[in-house]
């Protein structure tokens, strides 16, 4: 079955610094990635996400790209603000299924 | 008008109870899903259901049995409850099976 990997489990920035999560997946029949932030106590909510015909998506601040040949993706956000403290999660998706990282805590210290 | 709805959002039962969780969407969605997420944040799909149809099955015990009703509608019910499956417990949804998932507000579960 699909294996997702996280790195790093936990990130710490100065505000206004770039932020970068990382994840390679094992199943390259997995067409679908998305990135959620959970927020503390709250539930997870998609914040980007890209298909495996496309290399780089972004939206504002936030980036995502794609390497399929590696089989791994990452997440960028520039310009760090403390509301983007959250834990991300990367997923892998296939006909039906999503496997998810381990997550990766991020605080943006003011 | 909230889009994946569960019920109820804490439930705190002893060992051995067996208990339900609801869940309903409104987004017109096929693909309804139960995850598990533990004490360590991490997250894990349960179960898959599209079109009411049970089409992911990950490696939960028996005891956990989901019910899909129609489409807008998957249920979790649990038998037997044992203090590991304490957790927080998601419903989400998707338009089919290949994209975005709508997440709940969570069920908290505490077996005592």
């Amino acid at each position: 079955g699909e294996n997702v990997e996280q790195h790093p489990s936990t990130l710490s920035v100065q505000e206004g610094d770039s932020a970068v999560i990382k994840c390679t997946y094992s199943d390259s029949a997995s067409n679908y990635f998305p990135w959620y932030k959970q927020e503390l106590g709250k539930r997870p909510q998609l914040i980007i996400d890209i298909r495996s015909n496309v290399g780089e998506k972004k939206d504002q601040r936030i980036a995502v790209t794609l390497n399929k040949t590696a089989k791994h993706f990452s997440l960028h956000i520039t310009e760090t603000q403390p509301e983007d403290s959250a834990v991300y999660f990367c997923a892998a998706l296939r006909a039906g299924k999503s496997t998810f990282g381990d997550g990766t805590t991020l605080t943006v210290k003011p | 008008d909230t889009a994946v709805s569960q019920t109820p959002k804490y439930l705190v039962t002893q060992m051995g109870n067996d208990k339900s969780i609801k869940c309903e969407q409104n987004l017109g969605h096929d693909t309804m899903y139960w995850y598990k997420q533990d004490s360590k944040k991490f997250l894990k799909i349960m179960f898959s259901y599209n079109n009411k149809e049970l089409i992911i099955n990950e490696t939960v015990p028996n005891r956990f049995s989901p019910k899909s009703p129609d489409k807008a509608h998957l249920n979790l019910h649990i038998n037997s409850l044992e203090l590991g499956d304490s957790a927080v417990y998601f419903c989400a949804s998707s338009q089919d099976k290949k994209g975005e998932a709508f997440f709940g507000q969570g069920t908290r579960l505490t077996v005592v």
